[in-house]
């Protein structure tokens, strides 16, 4: 099956400071991805829809130049968490969509949770 | 807009036992509905899917039917066993755009021996 994978899985971070987190598509291209924010027993909110090679669409709400996302190939997307704070803690979850599959079923990889100190 | 409501867990059942998780939703248009399950430590996966109306979605032994009349997509098995343990999300999609999808607050399972 379609395997997505992300980059760390947890990290902590100095409040004001910047964190990458990698989502990956392993066997299979993803012209669109999706970026999640779950808080603890929550459900998942979509922050953000990318498509390879173009601007991201975000939601309404979140503010685009605190969360950048960049989907530079159709393998990759990436979400930089620009000077982060401790109310950016949560956990980041990514999926992705293939290009030559059912539109409706996305591939979720396995999530990073973010501690802002 | 568009909303999922699940049951509130956390669920414990015993080996054997039949499971219901109830799901119901709010969408303007004609909506696909999902049960994803997420296994600890793993990504979300999709368990089962509908389309339409009256659809039933199967996988795994479990079964959800689509209901427009109630508006609902009740996850059901008859018997679980302790490896069902996970949390389950239900969800939509409106099937416009880029067919994003719209999550329920999910439900923690937990099968006993």
């Amino acid at each position: 099956g379609a395997v997505v994978s992300q980059h760390p899985s947890w990290v902590i971070c100095k409040s004001g400071t910047s964190v990458k987190i990698e989502c990956r598509s392993l066997d299979f291209q993803a012209t669109t991805m999706f970026w999640y924010r779950q808080f603890p027993k929550q459900s998942l909110m979509l922050m953000a829809t990318s498509n390879e090679g173009s601007k991201a669409t975000y939601e309404q709400g979140v503010e685009k130049d605190k969360f950048l996302i960049n989907h530079a190939s159709l393998t990759l997307s990436t979400l930089t968490v620009t000077s982060a704070h401790p109310e950016d803690s949560s956990f980041y979850i990514c999926s992705a969509r293939t290009s030559g599959g059912s539109w409706d079923t996305q591939y979720f990889g396995p999530g990073t949770r973010l501690t802002v100190l | 807009g568009d909303s999922v409501t699940q049951m509130e867990g956390p669920v414990t059942l015993s080996e054997e036992a039949f499971l219901t998780i109830n799901c119901t939703y709010t969408a303007t248009g004609y909506p696909s509905l999902f049960w994803y399950v997420q296994y600890p430590g793993e990504g979300l996966q999709l368990l089962l899917k509908a389309t339409k109306a009256d659809d039933k979605g199967s996988n795994k032994g479990f079964e959800a039917t689509y209901r427009k009349e109630t508006t609902s997509f009740h996850l059901e098995k008859g018997s679980v066993q302790v490896s069902d343990s996970a949390v389950y999300f239900c969800a939509l999609s409106d099937g416009q755009g880029a067919q994003k999808l719209v999550f329920g607050q999910g439900t923690r399972l937990t099968i006993n021996p």
